[in-house]
C-alpha cells in the first residue's frame, strides 16, 4: 500500500545551519507529494508540494524535489532560523483521491 | 488561519462516554477528512466525506462514526470511549482536483480519564 518513511529521531542544529530531512515513499500510481509543518499547539500547515516527477516545490526558503527514480522527496533549507523549530511531516496523496498518508514526522530544534 | 474551524479545542471525559467533535470546512471545500494524531501511531487517516457522501475509510474503529451535513460541516462521534482514544483529532478540508492540498484545523484534544 501507500506509505511514507521519514528518517528516525529529532533533528537539532544551530541557527544558520543547513537542514535536510529525508523522505521516501511507496505508492501505486502517481501520487502528489507534500511537506507539512506543525508548530506547538497548532494544526498542520502546508509548506510545499510537488505533483509530478522532477517538480520542485519551494516556500519560505525550503525546497524539495520529487524524485521518481529514488522515490524520494527530501526537504532542505540552506540556513535555518530559530523560528523554523517545529515538527515536519512528509505526505503523499493517493492516486485519484486527495487524502494523505503521512510519515511519522521529525521534530526540528534550532538553537540560537 | 487555515479557514477550517474545529470545536471544542479541548475535551475531557470519562471512559465509556460518548463525545461529538465538530468541524466547519473552508468556504467552497466539499471534502472533509478526519485524522487522529497520537504519539505512538502518528497521524492516522480515519474517514473522508465528499459533499455529504462517505468517500474513503481508513483506520476508523467501529465505535467511531462520522457524517457530513448539507451545509458541509462534519461531526465525528466517538462512543464507548477508552483510555487509548486520548489523542488529537484533526479535521481537514480540500477542493476537488488531483494534488489539491488539505487545509487543517487546529484540532480537538481529547483526554479520556
Amino acid at each position: 500500500g501507500n506509505s511514507v518513511t521519514q528518517m528516525e529521531g529529532p533533528v537539532t542544529l544551530s541557527e544558520e545551519a543547513f537542514l535536510t530531512i529525508n523522505c521516501t515513499y511507496t505508492a501505486t500510481g502517481y501520487p502528489s507529494l507534500f511537506w507539512y509543518v506543525q508548530y506547538p499547539g497548532e494544526g498542520l500547515q502546508l509548506l510545499l508540494k510537488a505533483t509530478k516527477a522532477d517538480d520542485k516545490g519551494s516556500n519560505k526558503g525550503f525546497e524539495a524535489t520529487y524524485r521518481k527514480e529514488t522515490t524520494s522527496f527530501h526537504l532542505e533549507k540552506g540556513s535555518v532560523q530559530v523560528s523554523d523549530s517545529a515538527v515536519y511531516f512528509c505526505a503523499l496523496s493517493y492516486h485519484g483521491n486527495n487524502r494523505l498518508a503521512f510519515g511519522k514526522g521529525n521534530q526540528v530544534v534550532v538553537i540560537p | 488561519d487555515s479557514g477550517v474551524t474545529q470545536t471544542p479545542k479541548h475535551l475531557i471525559t470519562a471512559t465509556g462516554q460518548r463525545v461529538t467533535l465538530r468541524c466547519s470546512p473552508r468556504s467552497g471545500d466539499l471534502s472533509v477528512y478526519w485524522y487522529q494524531q497520537s504519539l505512538d501511531q502518528g497521524l492516522q487517516f480515519l474517514i473522508q466525506y465528499y459533499n455529504g457522501e462517505e468517500r474513503a475509510k481508513g483506520n476508523i474503529l467501529e465505535r467511531f462514526s462520522a457524517q457530513q451535513f448539507p451545509d458541509l460541516h462534519s461531526e465525528l462521534n466517538l462512543s464507548s470511549l477508552e483510555l487509548g482514544d486520548s489523542a488529537l483529532y484533526f479535521c481537514a478540508s480540500s477542493v476537488e482536483g488531483s494534488g489539491s492540498p488539505l487545509h487543517f484545523g487546529n484540532g480537538t484534544r481529547l483526554t479520556v480519564t
